[in-house]
């Protein structure tokens, strides 16, 4: 079945210390999107890829970056992740940018 | 900039109720509206799109209506199960190729 794959599905990682998320889709999809989820809250998008132009939300901060290797794969980079950083972390794709977004199951985070 | 609002926070049926689920939303010139369900602790499964010139879609027991003018959107869910409980969002699309996001509709249903 096509899909949007998320690893890990749960990741622990020390204050300051960088981590990566990984999004892999097998949709063949040309926009790639990267949303945080804080408890109880909305999801927010941090950036999304259109092909291979990469797109930051004007409020995301510097710490997190983005890397679109190949149209197949999409990473997340937390160069030093805070407490406030712990959230799940939804990826999605879409054919085109008004197309249906489809989403991964998401990664939850943990900042100890 | 766009904002989306869902009334009620939470919603609690018993078994085999129709419910609404309510979503407004202050920009009226939007590409299209989704509605989601997500279960605790997981992803979002997408349940209905609706296109900015459609007023409604239906899949199974879900109907969801649109109506740009008024900036409002409703998920109708028929005859309501124990399986129907979760987290309902809806998102819309504003040609930004960003969704904005409610807040979510906590429904449970009772058996």
């Amino acid at each position: 079945d096509a899909m949007v794959i998320q690893n890990p599905r749960y990741q622990v990682t020390q204050f300051g210390k960088p981590v990566t998320l990984s999004c892999s889709q097998t949709l063949n999809h040309n926009v790639m999107y990267w949303y945080q989820q804080k408890s109880s809250q909305a999801p927010k998008l941090l950036f999304h890829y259109y092909d291979k132009d990469f797109n930051n939300e004007a409020d995301t901060p510097d710490n997190f970056q983005s890397r679109r290797p190949n149209t197949s794969f999409c990473f997340l980079d937390i160069r030093s992740p805070g407490l406030g950083d712990a959230a799940m972390y939804l990826c999605a794709t879409s054919r085109d940018s008004t197309y249906e977004q489809y989403f991964g199951p998401g990664t939850r985070l943990t900042v100890t | 900039k766009q904002e989306v609002t869902q009334i009620p926070a939470a919603l609690s049926v018993p078994e085999g109720e129709n419910l609404v689920l309510n979503c407004s939303f202050t920009d009226s010139a939007i590409y299209n509206l989704q509605w989601f369900r997500q279960d605790p602790g997981k992803g979002l499964t997408s349940l209905l799109l609706i296109q900015s010139s459609q007023r409604e879609q239906t899949s199974g027991r879900l109907n969801a209506s649109l109506d740009k003018s008024s900036g409002r959107s409703t998920l109708y869910i028929a005859a309501s199960q124990p399986g129907d409980s979760a987290t309902y969002l809806c998102a819309s699309d504003t040609g930004r190729r960003a969704l904005t996001f409610g807040s979510g509709t906590r429904l449970q249903v009772q058996p």
